[in-house]
Parts: structure tokens; C-alpha cells; sequence
């Protein structure tokens, strides 16, 4: 069975900037999740998706950061503009419902410089 | 909101010894998952154990959840068995997973 799929890998953009990053969940998952893991931190939930719609987007800062799910499988989070603290990895994850186990992709580590 | 506390932050061993990491917690929790994060940081899937003990090969971990920790055994340890390993948490009130700020774990040959 295919994993979360993550891309890109790393991602390197000045501040002001703007990136965007894509998900693909486990197939047949219906709740799909974005983590930020700030260096030396677990990683924070940003917003939670069950199928295309929003569970949860209380932690993300809605004046830079955006993400959509479309047709319930795919997902992109971008950042727009990018500051210096967004530097992180970004984490998708993904589970078959609200309360069963996640699983995570292998992450987008973004530099902003 | 509920807090997750992971001890000790750091531990250092020699290859083939045991360990214990603890996870508290501070309220009731419906999920609980137990990961290894590598050195790329991928985070692996050790164990799915809202209550009850299970075993996988050199790894086990029991919660009690009436008390509200988790203990995560490493016996034999191997290098391969560095990184940073998290405790995180699905409490009754959220449906967010909250994590703990790890034990970050260095085996030594």
C-alpha cells in the first residue's frame, strides 16, 4: 500500500516570496491533515480536512497561509508572503477517519531567507 | 487545552542497552500514537495504543490511561534505533493530535 506522497522534498525562497505544497493521501483516506514541525518541536496542526471540507483551521495564520482540497484526495497548502518564520518542515498526514491512526508523509523542508 | 509531557528530553545509550520513555498526559484521551522520527525526518508509525500493552519485535508500550501515561520500551537498542521519538495524543474534547516535544535518543556502537 502507497504512502502519503509529499512534494516538494525542499523548497528554498526569499522572504515576501510565495510556495506552495502537495499532498497525496493514502488511498481511500477521507481526513487529511497539514503540520507545521518547527526545528526541535513536535510538529503543530495547522488545518484538518475531512474529505473537502474544513474540520479544524484554528491554527493557521489565514492572512499568509491557504490550503484547499479539491475532490476530496489531493491537497496543496501555500504560503503567500512568505516570512522568515515560516521556516519548517511541513507535514501532510492522513487517516480513515477523524479519530483513527494517522499516517505522515515524508515532509517539505522550507528555507526562507 | 490538554498537555503532553515526554521524559527524559534527551537519553544517550550504548548499543544493546534497555530504555524506557514516559509520556503524561493531563486528561482522558481517545487516541494515543507513539512515533520514531529518523534522522530525514519521516515520522514512522510505532504503535496505535489508546489503553493496553502491545509488542512489535524489540519495541512494546503500555498505557494506562486511567492514569494517564504511556511507557515506550526499547530493549537491545541498535543505532538505528536514533532520532527522536513522540508521544502524541487525541483527547475526548478535540479531534486535533496534540504532541509532545519528544525524547530525542542517540545510540552509540
Amino acid at each position: 500500500e502507497a504512502g502519503v506522497a509529499q512534494s516538494p522534498r525542499y523548497k528554498i525562497i526569499e522572504k515576501r516570496q510565495s510556495v506552495a505544497f502537495w499532498c497525496n493521501p493514502i488511498s481511500g483516506h477521507a481526513t487529511l491533515y497539514w503540520y507545521q514541525q518547527i526545528l526541535g518541536q513536535g510538529p503543530k496542526l495547522l488545518i484538518q480536512f475531512q474529505n473537502n471540507g474544513v474540520v479544524d483551521d484554528s491554527q493557521l495564520p489565514k492572512d499568509r497561509f491557504s490550503a484547499e482540497r479539491l475532490k476530496g484526495v489531493d491537497s496543496t497548502l501555500k504560503i503567500q508572503p512568505a516570512k522568515l518564520e515560516d521556516s519548517a518542515v511541513y507535514l501532510c498526514a492522513s487517516s480513515a477517519g477523524t479519530r483513527y491512526e494517522q499516517y505522515f508523509g515524508p515532509g517539505t523542508r522550507l528555507t526562507v531567507t | 487545552g490538554i498537555q503532553v509531557e515526554q521524559s527524559p528530553p534527551d537519553l544517550i545509550l550504548q548499543e544493546g542497552a534497555n530504555s524506557t520513555l514516559r509520556c503524561n498526559f493531563s486528561d482522558s484521551v481517545n487516541n494515543l500514537q507513539w512515533f520514531h522520527q529518523n534522522p530525514w525526518g519521516q515520522l514512522i508509525n510505532l504503535f496505535y495504543i489508546p489503553s493496553g500493552t502491545k509488542q512489535n519485535g524489540r519495541l512494546s508500550a503500555t498505557t494506562v490511561a486511567t492514569e494517564r501515561y504511556s511507557l515506550l520500551y526499547i530493549s537491545s537498542s541498535q543505532t538505528t534505533d536514533s532520532g527522536v521519538y513522540f508521544c502524541a495524543v487525541l483527547s475526548g474534547g478535540y479531534n486535533k493530535l496534540i504532541f509532545g516535544a519528544g525524547t530525542r535518543l542517540a545510540v552509540h556502537p
